[in-house]
């Protein structure tokens, strides 16, 4: 049972474009939600994240959008560049208090972006 | 500012050994959370140890288990290991257990014969 899922293993764009990245989730009681870039042979790096109490968070060319009574959540790269070219994962969280006072992550299984120039 | 790191970065094993697998964690960090990844998927949560004690386990068996010493570095311990242990092991280190942000190690590739 998918708590987060992340329904395009891939995504091509092309350099310059915008690169949108879609993350949808079941759990009502998610609270945080992040981004993370894997490069390969690389860990996950975070890259940005977002409260339930917001719908939007922005960070130079990186934009996260939060529809939570969708329970979709979406990044958004503008403009893309090759080097953006990695696996993206989405993930979400309870808050802290719900969870014996740490934050446990549920991941979903990744988007590989591919960025041409 | 030294980055979370994690040995060995290969190990082959055989179905029923035991194996050991260490991280340090990133400077300043008390809380340091393990994941396994198997292939095709998404990183999925093992445990967390925030200042030597077991802060929260994820859905896997006694089998796994790990420890956190004084110096906040970790190991991850898998017994009996089974064919379905083949993964990539992620060790994650943040300042408080609280934090949502966690600094990833490159992880331990893991196969099991």
């Amino acid at each position: 049972d998918q708590q987060v899922k992340q329904n395009s293993p891939s995504l091509s764009v092309q350099e310059g474009r915008i690169s949108i990245l879609n993350c949808d989730y079941t759990n009502s009681m998610f609270d945080y939600f992040l981004w993370y870039k894997k490069y390969p042979a690389e860990g996950p790096t975070f890259l940005i994240s977002i409260s339930s109490i917001k719908d939007k968070n922005e960070d130079g060319r990186f934009t996260v959008f939060l529809n939570k009574s969708a329970k979709h959540l979406s990044l958004h790269i503008v403009p893309s560049q090759p080097g953006d070219s990695a696996v993206y994962f989405c993930a979400a969280s309870g808050a802290p208090h719900a969870s014996g006072g740490s934050y446990i992550p549920t991941f979903g299984r990744g988007t590989s972006l591919i960025v041409h120039p | 500012e030294t980055g979370v790191t994690q040995s060995p970065t290969h190990l082959i094993k055989t179905r029923g050994q035991q194996v050991t697998l260490r991280c340090s964690s990133q400077s300043g960090h008390n809380t340091v959370s393990w994941y396994q990844q198997a292939l095709g998927q998404g990183p999925q949560f093992i445990f967390q140890y925030y200042r030597e004690e077991e802060n929260g386990r994820g859905n896997f068996p006694p089998r796994f288990s790990g420890l956190q010493f004084p110096n906040y570095s970790s190991e991850l311990n898998v017994n009996a290991l089974e064919l379905d242990d083949s993964a990539l092991y992620l060790c994650a280190s943040s300042f408080k257990r609280t934090a949502y942000e966690q600094f990833f190690g490159p992880g331990t590739r893991l196969t099991v014969l």
